[in-house]
């Protein structure tokens, strides 16, 4: 089956820098969020979109943006990268339910991108 | 604000043999999703079982079960037969129903340890 797809799977930058990370959901999926793990952290959550359209937002520093495109792929963009900006970023993907209950509010998450920070 | 604790930083068990990781949520909510995901060292989130706030009954996935005790806010997670590829960090998640598209949030997380 499909899954989330990532890239970069590395990326090393120096300070003050931009990076950009993508996310490509699973297919029909219309929700993807973005999470940030820190070393021996549990994931916080950073922005999420539905439709295109931002849904809901975590800790996620005005330094860092977001998108969904047409195709419901994302973009996070981070600027002026900081030191504690190393960290994994995952993307997760997945379909909002119906009119009833379904069982695919389930988040499928991507092998992530690990960032270095420089 | 919802938060996810998980109270045992390291677990370990023989292979074979059964283990209970426990999780605990605190919400003021009804309708919610908890999920349990295995983090194995290649760091990649996989997931392992979710529960449905409104099933009475509990899940399981094979050698995976839970025990979900809503009116105690427990979501504890049962590996039977536990193998060495078992061995992960496991992370107990909570996602609010209320909207179709919830973020997760994590608790901090029970390393297990598998002994052959």
């Amino acid at each position: 089956a499909a899954g989330v797809i990532q890239s970069p799977r590395h990326l090393i930058k120096e300070k003050r820098e931009t990076a950009t990370l993508k996310c490509y959901p699973i297919p029909r999926h219309d929700t993807v969020y973005w999470y940030q793990q820190g070393p021996g952290q549990d994931p916080q959550f950073l922005i999420s979109f539905y439709e295109k359209m931002q849904s809901d937002k975590g800790s996620i520093p005005d330094r860092f943006s977001a998108q969904q495109f047409s195709d419901y792929h994302s973009e996070l963009n981070m600027s002026s990268l900081e030191l504690g900006d190393s960290a994994l970023y995952f993307c997760a993907s997945s379909q909002a339910p119906g009119g009833g209950r379904t069982s695919t509010d389930t988040q499928y998450f991507g092998p992530g991108t690990r960032l270095t920070v420089l | 604000a919802q938060t996810v604790t998980q109270s045992q930083p390291e677990m370990s068990v023989q292979e074979a043999e059964t283990v209970t990781l426990s999780c605990t949520y605190d919400t003021s909510e009804s309708d919610y999703y908890l999920f349990w995901y295995k983090q194995p060292p290649s760091r990649q989130m996989i997931l392992v079982i979710r529960q449905e706030a409104y099933k009475q009954q509990n899940a399981t996935e094979n050698r995976f079960s839970v025990n979900f005790q809503k009116a105690a806010k427990s979501f504890s997670l049962k590996i039977s037969d536990s193998q060495l590829g078992d061995a992960a960090m496991y992370f107990c998640a909570y996602g609010f129903g209320g909207t179709s598209y919830g973020k997760l949030t994590f608790g901090q997380g029970t390393i297990l340890t598998v002994h052959p």
